[in-house]
């Protein structure tokens, strides 16, 4: 079933803006991971924060984890045109199995 | 790093045939393997779990009928989609057992 809900589902910025996308979810997580997609491909994975973690840092990527209110961000710094893409949040409830509820995504497109 | 290979990368049938699409491990072994199915402009949902040796669970909505999955070694899941139709274009992707390896995906349209 899908869990996750991203907001917004589409966003728009020029090159050298900052992108803020948010995700809820609605039980209990293990972890919660960001995904990319360009148009037709597979996904790339972005970053991984565990349920234990507030904050997470890499490159240009900021992402944080509330899980009182079931709610992450990813922010995207300092945009350029080659970020254009879908992001995708999802999450696993732990055990021997990695299962992925994904949710339904933001498609960011940075303009040049 | 972990690779995940999928096979063939997009493929176009007539309705009525049945498709298989391969995905593999490519350096490591993979007991669970996950099979996600995509529509255009929406997100990934889960179709099943691939088992190793054993059959796949298939989440509530999912034919196990139509979707074959067969994952009779630790590198190799495959999914036949039986008896295709326009409905069943889509883009599926696999993952193998660690969170983050997932296969480039497959694109199948039927016609």
């Amino acid at each position: 079933s899908q869990q996750g809900e991203e907001d917004p589902q589409a966003l728009s910025i020029q090159e050298g803006e900052n992108a803020t996308m948010n995700c809820s979810y609605k039980t209990s997580i293990n972890n919660l991971q960001w995904y990319r997609q360009n148009s037709g491909r597979g996904l790339v994975h972005l970053i991984l924060i565990r349920s234990n973690e507030r904050e997470k840092h890499s490159g240009r990527l900021r992402v944080t984890l509330d899980t009182s209110k079931k709610s992450s961000s990813l922010l995207i710094t300092a945009s350029r045109a080659a970020d254009t893409a879908s992001y995708f949040c999802a999450t696993d409830a732990g055990g021997s199995n990695y299962k992925l509820t994904f949710g339904k995504g933001t498609l960011l497109t940075v303009n040049p | 790093g972990a690779v995940v290979s999928q096979h063939p990368s997009w493929v176009i049938c007539k309705s009525g045939t049945s498709v298989k699409i391969e995905c593999r491990s490519l350096d490591f072994q993979a007991t669970t393997m996950f099979w996600y199915r995509q529509f255009p402009k929406q997100s990934l949902m889960l179709m099943a779990t691939s088992n190793e040796g054993s059959k796949a669970t298939y989440e509530q909505g999912v034919e196990k009928d139509k979707f074959l999955i067969n994952h009779a070694s630790l590198t190799l899941s495959t999914l036949t989609v039986t008896s295709a139709h326009p409905e069943d274009s889509s883009f599926y992707i696999c993952s193998a057992s660690g969170r983050n390896y997932f296969g480039p995906g497959t694109r199948l349209t039927v016609l």
